[in-house]
C-alpha cells in the first residue's frame, strides 16, 4: 500500500515553455503533499507544501509564480514549472501523507527528471 | 552551518560487511528521525524512523539516535550488493501545522561482491 506515482517520469522541453508534473496517491487519500527538488549528488530540498483545497506554502527562495502548485483533489497535486529555463533542470519528487495521520509519514513518488534545453 | 550534516561518501564495502552511516544535526527542536534509501533515479524509500534516543532494529538495519550529542546512525549488517544505494537521513519537527522534513546530503554506498 501507500503508493505514489508521478507523471511524466522524464520530460525534455525548450526554454520558455511550461511543464506540468502530476503527483497521485494511488491507494490512499492525501490531504497534504510535498514537492521537492533534487540536483545531482545533492539532497532533497523542500519547495512547497500543498494542502488540498487551499494555497500551497512555499519555502523561502522558491518563486510561487514560477512553480505553480494545484492540489484540487485528495489524490492529485500538480506542479507547473512556468517559462522553464535550463537552471530549472532537476529531479522533481513529490511525497504524500495519508489523510488522518501525522505528517511525519511521507510516501515518495518515483520522481520526474526535467531537462530544459 | 547546515542544519543536517551527512558525509556524501562514496562508501565502498565488501559484501557481508557491517556498514555505519551517520548524520549530525544542529537544531535541538527536531522531534523525529528517519532514514531513507534512494536508488539511482528513483524516489526515496523509508527504511527506519524513530522518535527517541536509543536503538531501533528492523532485520539487518539498526537506527540509533543520540539526542544529547545530536547524532544519528544507521547500521546495516551483512551488507548485500542490493544495498548499494544512496542513504538519506531526514529529521522533522512541527512547522506551521505541517511536519516538514530536513534531509541530509545522502551517503552513496556501494557493496561489492
Amino acid at each position: 500500500g501507500a503508493v505514489v506515482s508521478q507523471h511524466p517520469s522524464r520530460v525534455i522541453c525548450k526554454s520558455g515553455t511550461s511543464v506540468k508534473i502530476e503527483c497521485r496517491s494511488l491507494d490512499f487519500q492525501a490531504t497534504t503533499m510535498f514537492w521537492y527538488r533534487q540536483f545531482p549528488k545533492q539532497s532533497l530540498m523542500l519547495m512547497a507544501t500543498s494542502n488540498e483545497g487551499s494555497k500551497a506554502t512555499y519555502e523561502q527562495g522558491v518563486e510561487k509564480d514560477k512553480f505553480l502548485i494545484n492540489h484540487a483533489s485528495l489524490t492529485l497535486s500538480t506542479l507547473t514549472v512556468t517559462s522553464a529555463h535550463p537552471e530549472d533542470s532537476s529531479f522533481y519528487i513529490c511525497s504524500a501523507t495519508p489523510s488522518g495521520t501525522n505528517t511525519d509519514t511521507q510516501y515518495f513518488g518515483p520522481g520526474t527528471r526535467l531537462t530544459v534545453l | 552551518q547546515k542544519e543536517v550534516e551527512q558525509d556524501p561518501g562514496p562508501l565502498s564495502v565488501p559484501e557481508g560487511a557491517i556498514v555505519s552511516l551517520n548524520c549530525t544535526y544542529s537544531n535541538s527542536a527536531f522531534q523525529y528521525f528517519m532514514w531513507y534509501r534512494q536508488y539511482s533515479r528513483k524516489g526515496p524509500e523509508l527504511l527506519m524512523y524513530t522518535y527517541s534516543s536509543g536503538n531501533k532494529e528492523d532485520g539487518r538495519f539498526t537506527a540509533q539516535v543520540d539526542k544529547s550529542s545530536k547524532y544519528i546512525s544507521l547500521f546495516i549488517r551483512d551488507s548485500q550488493p542490493s544495498d548499494s544505494a544512496t542513504y538519506l537521513c531526514a529529521m522533522g519537527f512541527g512547522y506551521g501545522g505541517y511536519n516538514k522534513l530536513i534531509f541530509g546530503a545522502g551517503t552513496r554506498l556501494a557493496v561489492h561482491p
